[in-house]
C-alpha cells in the first residue's frame, strides 16, 4: 500500500533555482517525512513535521503541511549542483506500529 | 547511512538459488526494516521486525524469508520461490521518530 505519492515525478532547474516538490496521502497521519536518496545509496532523513505542525525550516529546507488537504511540499531554496537526488515523502498513519509508506519520489536534477 | 551495514554491495544470484542479504545495526533499535526497490520506483516493504524473535510481512513477502535471533542483525533471504528478484534491497532500523537506512544490496540475476 503505497500512500504518500510525489509530484512531480522529475525536475530540472538551474543552480541557483529554487525546487518544490509536493507530496499527497490519503489517510490521517501522525508524521510526514522528507527522505533523500543519491543514485544507488541508502535513504538519508531530511526532516519531519508533525500533524499539529504546519510549517518547518532546516537550513535550506522548508517544508510544509496541510492536513485538510492531506499534501507537504519541500522547498529546496538556492539549489546547488550537490542536491541532485531524489526525494521521498513517507507518512506514519495514525495508530498501530510505525510503518512508513513511502511515495514514489521526485527526480531533482540541478544543471551546475 | 548511520550504523547500519549491508553487505555484499553486488550480488548474484543463479537461477533456483537461494540468496541471503545481510544487514547489521548498532544503533541499538529494535525495529528494523526490509525494502525492495526497483528502477524509478518508490520503496515496498517486504518484511519489518518490531523486537527479537518476532517479525511480520509486508506488502510483497512472497518469496521471501527473514529471521531475527539477534537484536543486531536482520538477514533477508531471497529464496527460489521469488521469480524477479531483480532489484536493490534496502535495509533499514528505526530510531524515535525516523528510519535510518543501509547503503543497499543490488541483487543481480545470472
Amino acid at each position: 500500500s503505497q500512500q504518500g505519492e510525489e509530484d512531480p515525478q522529475a525536475l530540472s532547474i538551474q543552480e541557483g533555482e529554487n525546487a518544490t516538490m509536493n507530496c499527497s496521502y490519503k489517510t490521517s497521519i501522525n508524521n510526514l517525512q522528507w527522505y533523500r536518496q543519491n543514485s544507488g545509496r541508502g535513504l538519508v532523513h531530511l526532516i519531519l513535521i508533525r500533524s499539529n505542525e504546519r510549517e518547518k525550516h532546516s537550513g535550506r529546507l522548508r517544508v510544509t503541511l496541510d492536513t485538510s488537504k492531506k499534501s507537504s511540499s519541500l522547498l529546496i531554496t538556492a539549489s546547488r549542483a550537490a542536491d541532485t537526488a531524489s526525494y521521498f515523502c513517507a507518512t506514519d498513519a495514525s495508530g498501530g506500529s510505525y510503518i512508513p509508506t513511502f511515495g514514489r519520489g521526485t527526480s531533482l536534477i540541478v544543471h551546475p | 547511512d548511520g550504523g547500519i551495514t549491508q553487505s555484499p554491495k553486488y550480488l548474484f544470484r543463479k537461477e533456483g538459488q537461494n540468496v541471503t542479504l545481510s544487514c547489521e545495526q548498532n544503533l541499538n533499535h529494535d525495529a528494523m526494516y526490509w525494502y525492495r526497490q526497483d528502477p524509478g520506483q518508490g520503496l515496498r516493504l517486504i518484511y519489518y521486525s518490531q523486537i527479537v524473535n518476532d517479525f511480520q510481512k509486508g506488502d510483497i513477502a512472497e518469496g521471501y524469508s527473514v529471521s531475527r535471533e539477534k537484536k543486531e542483525s536482520f538477514p533477508l533471504t531471497v529464496t527460489s520461490a521469488q521469480k524477479n528478484p531483480t532489484a536493490f534491497y534496502l535495509c533499514a532500523s528505526k530510531g524515535q521518530e525516523t528510519q535510518y537506512f543501509g547503503p543497499g544490496t543490488r541483487l543481480l540475476v545470472l
